[in-house]
């Protein structure tokens, strides 16, 4: 059974800098594609961005292509999100999810992510 | 184009059926798949391609799909039903994915 366990809750400033991580578990893992969904306060999900654990190669949403940074480490089962320089508009939950079938299943548990001075 | 459009919320008496729709280019030439997101949860499938139901969702759930539009219905709702549910494509590269706005599911 595949499972997808997320870094923790963050606090930031503007301005700063994070990356956040989604570890997976599971049989074949390094040959699935992760995705990113970002979900802000109250309301509906955006598709972020998707990368092959395999190879590293990354397809980003054009509402998100030069805003964030996909990327992973085979050798860990892990995918990771990061940022250069936070914005409040970048407080949201971030889930992560595993590809297949052109289905997103399983999902992480989210990591909540707010930035404020 | 990337754009699947919902409607905001429904309601369905418990034990009716209820039907979500979704509208978009994209699924004239690609299944919907359906998420179910209940508060402070993290998103679930309960519907995807031609006719699959991941082990585990109840077989009140069910998907169809005619020209631009995806349907998924809940025959026989449920209280536990009530829930936020997400329609989602894919463009024809295969790699960029887009989600409907949502609808609320309301069971009276």
């Amino acid at each position: 059974e595949v499972q997808l366990v997320q870094s923790g809750a963050e606090v930031k400033k503007p301005g700063e800098s994070l990356k956040i991580s989604c570890k997976g578990s599971g049989k074949n893992f390094p040959n699935y594609w992760i995705a990113w969904v970002r979900q802000m306060p109250g309301k509906g999900l955006e598709w972020m961005g998707i990368i092959y654990l395999g190879d590293s190669d990354v397809r980003y949403s054009p509402s998100f292509q030069g805003q964030v940074t996909i990327s992973a480490d085979k050798s860990i089962s892990t995918a990771y999100l990061q940022w250069s320089s936070l914005k409040a508009s970048d407080t949201a939950i971030y889930y992560c999810a595993r590809e297949w079938d052109f289905t997103f299943d399983p999902w992480g548990q989210g990591t909540l992510v707010t930035v404020s001075s | 184009s990337s754009e699947l459009t919902q409607d905001p919320a429904v309601s369905v008496a418990l034990g009716q059926t209820v039907r979500i729709t979704c509208q978009g280019d994209s699924l004239r030439s690609y299944y919907a798949s359906w998420y179910q997101q209940k508060p402070g949860q993290a998103p679930v499938v309960v519907f995807f391609g031609k006719d699959n139901r991941p082990s585990g969702i109840p077989d009140r759930f069910s998907g169809s799909s005619s020209g631009n539009t995806a349907s998924l219905t809940i025959t026989g709702a449920q209280a536990e039903d009530e829930a936020d549910y997400y329609c989602k494509s894919r463009d024809s590269s295969g790699n960029h994915y887009f989600f409907g706005s949502g609808t609320k599911v309301t069971v009276l």
